[in-house]
């Protein structure tokens, strides 16, 4: 079955360390998204990729970084420069604006919690 | 710069209620509007996706309306269930999608 697959889905990080959040997807689709989401609060967007080897800073985009070497996978890391970084991150994807039903689909999180 | 807003925010209803959640939007350019459903601790789950030229789509119990001239667009549940317990958000799309903060629905058996 197709669908986007998010790993670790619990993570812990130790002051100063950077972790690296996974997202698979095997849908075919060329744009990939990272949102953070904090309780009681909707999803913020960090970053976004519409093309392999492309992509742009969203609204809180801080602190973290991304790769889009490939067309299955968008990495997110998340460095020591961010502040707060305990929250639920989700990836997304969707085919680009102009090619039909964009449908955006999401996988399951990662929860990441600063000791 | 897009600002979407979702009304109330929390809403409990009897088993078998007929509700609408709400969804508005400052920018009446948009591309699409998409409702999803967000369990606790998950991810969130499409439920309709209404394009800038439709006006309404149906999935089941579920109706979705968009009125671009308004800046609205209602979710329409019929004959709730306890399963629809969870919370929606609506997000419009254009070149990334800018989400509502989203109605956390109780359905009371």
């Amino acid at each position: 079955d197709g669908g986007i697959t998010q790993s670790p889905k619990y993570l812990f990080r130790k002051e100063g360390q950077n972790v690296t959040l996974s997202c698979e997807q095997n849908l075919n689709h060329d744009a990939m998204y990272w949102y953070r989401q904090d309780p009681g609060q909707g999803l913020r967007l960090i970053y976004y990729s519409q093309i392999v080897n492309d992509f742009q800073k969203g609204d809180i985009a801080e602190g973290y970084s991304v790769s889009r070497e490939k067309k299955e996978s968008f990495p997110l890391t998340v460095t020591s420069a961010q502040k707060n970084p305990t929250a639920f991150y989700l990836c997304a994807s969707s085919m680009p604006r102009g090619s039909g039903a964009n449908v955006l689909t999401f996988g399951a999180g990662s929860r990441l919690t600063v000791l | 710069k897009q600002e979407v807003t979702q009304i109330p925010a929390a809403l409990s209803v009897p088993e078998g209620e007929n509700l609408v959640l709400n969804c508005s939007f400052t920018d009446s350019a948009i591309y699409n509007l998409q409702w999803f459903r967000q369990d606790p601790g998950k991810g969130l789950t499409s439920l309709l996706l209404i394009q800038s030229s439709q006006r309404e789509q149906t999935s089941g119990r579920l109706n979705a309306s968009l009125d671009k001239s308004s800046g609205r667009s209602t979710l329409y549940i019929a004959a709730s269930q306890p399963g629809d317990s969870a919370t929606y958000l609506c997000a419009e799309g254009t070149y990334k999608y800018i989400f509502g903060t989203g109605t956390r629905l109780k359905v009371l058996a």
